[in-house]
């Protein structure tokens, strides 16, 4: 299956402060890929969708100015949180549909804002 | 009422028996059916990958879909304590760069 990476795997940082977490696609070049949120003992739930060298759609109720996505590769897309605060510690993980229409995950960001 | 229902769980079984997970949804539009498999503070794998009504099997693992019943199953025969994880349903509407639609996920304990 294609292989999808994150960095960082874990980060940790003062409330108010931004956080960049980096999905590369190793061996396929993605014009779309995908980012989610999952709360402990809760399902995935779609962020937005990163578009390779156009604006990222973002899903009701996510802030598109908090949560800034780009996509300036075919395989690099960045999210960036901006001013987090305590109740954006989640785990962030991204995906990529593959030739075949399979979609595949990276192994996910968790994010602790303190 | 969500899309997508799956029963979080969670179900602890004996090593060796079958394992059913099930989902229902509510759009009938779905047409691409997936389960992954997701590891403790892991990103989700792929496990099956079916379209439309019908059964597929890769070694232990059989999915099935009931398009007339929204109702799609995982049956994972001579489970092993590997097997212990969270397995999640999804599902889409077309081809390509669609987003997914997930249940909930099952917590599944394979007991020694």
């Amino acid at each position: 299956g294609a292989v999808v990476s994150q960095h960082p795997s874990w980060v940790i940082c003062k409330s108010g402060t931004s956080v960049k977490i980096e999905c590369r696609s190793l061996d396929f070049q993605a014009t779309t890929m995908f980012w989610y949120r999952q709360f402990p003992k809760q399902s995935l739930m779609l962020m937005a969708t990163s578009n390779e060298g156009s604006k990222a759609t973002y899903e009701q109720g996510v802030e598109k100015d908090k949560f800034l996505i780009n996509h300036a590769s075919l395989t690099l897309s960045t999210l960036t949180v901006t001013s987090a605060h305590p109740e954006d510690s989640s785990f962030y993980i991204c995906s990529h549909p593959s030739a075949y229409n399979e979609q595949f995950f990276g192994p996910g960001t968790r994010l602790t804002v303190l | 009422q969500k899309e997508v229902e799956q029963d979080p769980g969670p179900l602890s079984v004996p090593e060796g028996a079958i394992v059913s997970l099930n989902c229902t949804y509510s759009n009938s539009a779905f047409q691409y059916f997936m389960w992954y498999r997701q590891y403790s503070r892991k990103g989700p794998e792929l496990l099956m990958y079916t379209y439309s009504s019908g059964n597929k099997e890769d070694g232990r693992f059989t999915a099935q879909v009931d398009k007339s019943s929204k109702y799609i199953s995982l049956f994972i025969r001579d489970s092993q304590p590997s097997d212990s994880a969270t397995y999640l349903c999804a599902m889409r509407v077309g081809q390509g760069a669609q987003k997914l639609v997930f249940g909930q996920g099952t917590r599944l304990t394979i007991n020694p």
